[in-house]
């Protein structure tokens, strides 16, 4: 099993709202991470989770709160978000943070949302 | 600090043609790596291959071949006799042993037509 799944495919939500974001894989890794791809343009790191803690936050705005409850889930949760936080959410995982270049990351299919 | 340059934003193809896709690097580290993936219409960012810094040998798997040159900082990503199947954007990324995470080219959105 080398998927790493995300829920939901698709959110729509509004600046008031308070959702979050899933993502899981059984693969044993215990590197996780966010990335946020905005139409059109590359990915870009939000979060990196190691061993279920934190270990880089790219300066994401508060209104993005990862979790990491084991090491097989990853949370995102979203609140008073803006229109322009709209976009691609992807999850990853890879074996291990600390030789990340010597795995590869594998990837969801992404949260698309829309901050309306 | 890194960089991934990928001067082509869009490549359009007819089937069976072959074509490249550029990827060029910035770093000062001896010790990176660097990777191609390919993001389909459906989203996902599915893995092709790994380089690390010490290994120039070049790749070939089925259709795909790679080079990976030192001497100019480039790793470019060859797709023989092209098909439909191959339409998606391909990022070419790179990491270090500091970063431990993707640092992502623009994209090259390669459209293979019939």
């Amino acid at each position: 099993d080398t998927e790493v799944t995300q829920t939901p495919k698709h959110l729509v939500m509004g600046m008031t709202n308070k959702k979050s974001l899933k993502c899981e894989q059984h693969m044993g890794h215990r590197a996780m991470y966010w990335y946020k791809q905005k139409a059109k343009k590359p990915p870009e790191l939000m979060f990196v989770y190691s061993y279920e803690k934190l270990s880089i936050n790219e300066s994401v705005p508060s209104r993005f709160s990862p979790e990491c409850p084991n090491s097989s889930l990853l949370n995102l949760h979203l609140h008073a978000l803006q229109p322009e936080d709209s976009a691609l959410y992807l999850c990853a995982s890879s074996r291990r943070a600390s030789d990340f270049g010597n795995t590869e990351a594998f990837f969801g299919q992404g949260t698309r949302l829309t901050v309306v | 600090a890194q960089k991934v340059t990928q001067a082509q934003t869009e490549i359009s193809v007819v089937e069976k043609e072959d074509v490249t896709l550029d990827c060029v690097y910035e770093t000062r580290d001896t010790t990176y790596y660097l990777f191609w993936y390919k993001q389909p219409p459906s989203g996902e960012l599915v893995f092709l291959i790994r380089r690390n810094s010490f290994d120039e040998q070049n790749e070939i798997s089925g259709r795909y071949s790679w080079n990976f040159q030192k001497s100019t900082s480039s790793f470019n990503f060859t797709i023989t006799a092209s098909q439909v199947v191959d339409s998606a954007v391909y990022f070419c990324a790179h990491t270090d042993t500091g970063r431990r995470a993707l640092t992502f080219g623009s994209g090259t959105r390669l459209q293979v037509q019939p």
